[in-house]
């Protein structure tokens, strides 16, 4: 069946530098994308989303960007801090939520 | 104003037996959906609830049950418990109904393991 998945298991950045976090999705019809984030311990927390009708969203330190027509998106994190690191999840929803197996991010001092 | 609240945070039990969690939305939230995550399969949706009625259902067995009450509060039950079902079991809620589409809020989970 279709689903949204992840390129990289983990991610491996040093502080300070910026971080590609990549995600592939499958179903064309898609409307609206989320980035979570999941520190040890803890639920997901909401980072930023976009729309289908968007190419790209900011927030703060945070883009991510939507490549409708390869289906791929992207979360990139500016000057990522050790406070960053955590599992990355990227979701798409349709009917309901689908998440992707989710990126590991660790920042290096 | 307080977060999305799960209980019990942590429990045991043994293959057979059935488990009832607990979730308190975000006041105001009338959403709230369920999801397993496990190593294996990653975050996987269950259901989700608005106004007491189960708006969509994910690709689980029936012995994966739930319900909302008129405070929003959802409950969610899994009854002849396999070991494959050991897991952290998050309850999200948001403002929005429906196609789940807005901010989710999540709980910090329910870790169950089945002996």
């Amino acid at each position: 069946g279709e689903s949204v998945g992840l390129h990289l298991p983990t991610l491996s950045v040093q502080e300070g530098d910026n971080s590609i976090i990549n995600c592939a999705y499958s179903n064309s019809a898609s409307d609206y994308f989320i980035w979570y984030k999941q520190e040890s311990g803890k639920g997901p927390q909401f980072i930023i989303d976009i729309r289908s009708n968007m190419d790209k969203r900011q927030g703060q330190r945070v883009t991510v960007l939507l490549n409708k027509t390869v289906k791929h998106l992207s979360l990139q994190i500016a000057a990522t801090q050790p406070g960053d690191s955590a599992v990355y999840f990227c979701a798409e929803t349709l009917n309901d939520m689908r998440f992707g197996a989710g990126t590991r991010l660790t920042v290096k001092p | 104003k307080a977060g999305v609240t799960q209980t019990p945070r942590y429990l045991i039990k043994t293959r057979g037996q059935q488990v009832t969690l607990s979730c308190s939305p975000i006041s105001g939230h009338r959403s709230v959906s369920w999801y397993q995550q496990t190593p294996g399969q990653g975050l996987q949706f269950l259901f989700e609830y608005f106004s007491e009625t189960q708006r969509n259902k994910g690709n689980f067995p029936g012995r994966f049950s739930g319900r909302q009450f008129s405070n929003s509060r959802s409950e969610m039950n899994v009854s002849t418990l396999e070991l494959g079902d050991s897991a952290l079991y998050l309850c999200a809620s948001s403002l929005a109904a429906g196609r789940m589409d807005g901010e989710l809020f999540f709980g910090e989970g329910s870790r169950l393991t089945v002996l």
